[in-house]
């Protein structure tokens, strides 16, 4: 099992450009998040999916879009990339039954930066 | 608003001793408190975690205490090793909905030899 996977794993970005980061899962995960990691302020949450075909936005969603077009992925979507969004982005998912007391398992994180 | 507060920022033990990491939450609907452990470069992982119906959680050389009433938990890492250098995070969820982990500012461990 590779878990939980993120490409790419560094990207620079210029002011003004879009990209796309990709989560895969392998664990038959249902739920799927995305966060943010920036110094001295914990992981805040962007966007989550609680199954395939949906999404939901999270504490700080303004300048992303999300997708789950399939169950064991979930991408996350930059369309005009501004300096605010350079951070370490993590992808997390956890099991919905019963008794798994929603252990998230995270990939290894997309640092991003934007000029 | 910062849902979960984490102190100390940053610690330094030495080898052998205790390390001690506190939470405070205000949300009195979460119901799931996991420690999370983070590597350089890595993605975090999950050390332990406990319910508020237990005061007490005990993994090998941690163990976290919950208080309901103050709305506080902390992490003690006992006989801390400089395997456990890492940045600590606390995290708090409700097991229903979203199942969104809301995160602790972390705390950089430092074991020193």
């Amino acid at each position: 099992n590779a878990g939980v996977t993120q490409t790419p794993k560094f990207r620079v970005l210029k002011t003004g450009q879009s990209m796309t980061l990709l989560c895969a899962q392998d664990m038959n995960h249902e739920y799927m998040y995305w966060y943010r990691q920036d110094p001295g302020m914990g992981l805040r949450l962007i966007h989550y999916s609680v199954g395939e075909g949906t999404t939901a936005k999270g504490e700080v969603p303004d300048g992303y879009n999300v997708s789950r077009l399939k169950k064991q992925n979930f991408l996350l979507g930059l369309e005009s990339a501004a300096p605010s969004q350079t951070s370490v982005y993590f992808c997390a998912s956890s099991s919905n039954l019963a008794g798994t007391y929603n252990e998230q398992f995270f990939g290894p994180g997309t640092r991003l930066t934007v000029l | 608003q910062q849902q979960v507060k984490q102190s100390p920022q940053s610690l330094i033990v030495q080898k052998g001793g205790i390390s001690i990491i506190n939470c405070a939450y205000e949300n009195t609907a979460f119901d799931y408190f996991p420690w999370y452990q983070q590597f350089p470069g890595k993605g975090p992982a999950l050390l332990i975690a406990i319910r508020p119906d237990v005061s007490e959680k005990k993994e090998g050389r941690f163990t976290i205490s919950f208080n309901k009433s103050a709305k506080q938990f902390s992490l003690h890492i006992m006989d801390s090793q400089p395997g456990d250098s890492a940045t600590y995070f606390c995290a708090a969820s409700k097991q229903t909905g979203r199942r969104a982990l809301t995160f602790g500012s972390g705390t950089r461990l430092q074991v020193q030899p």
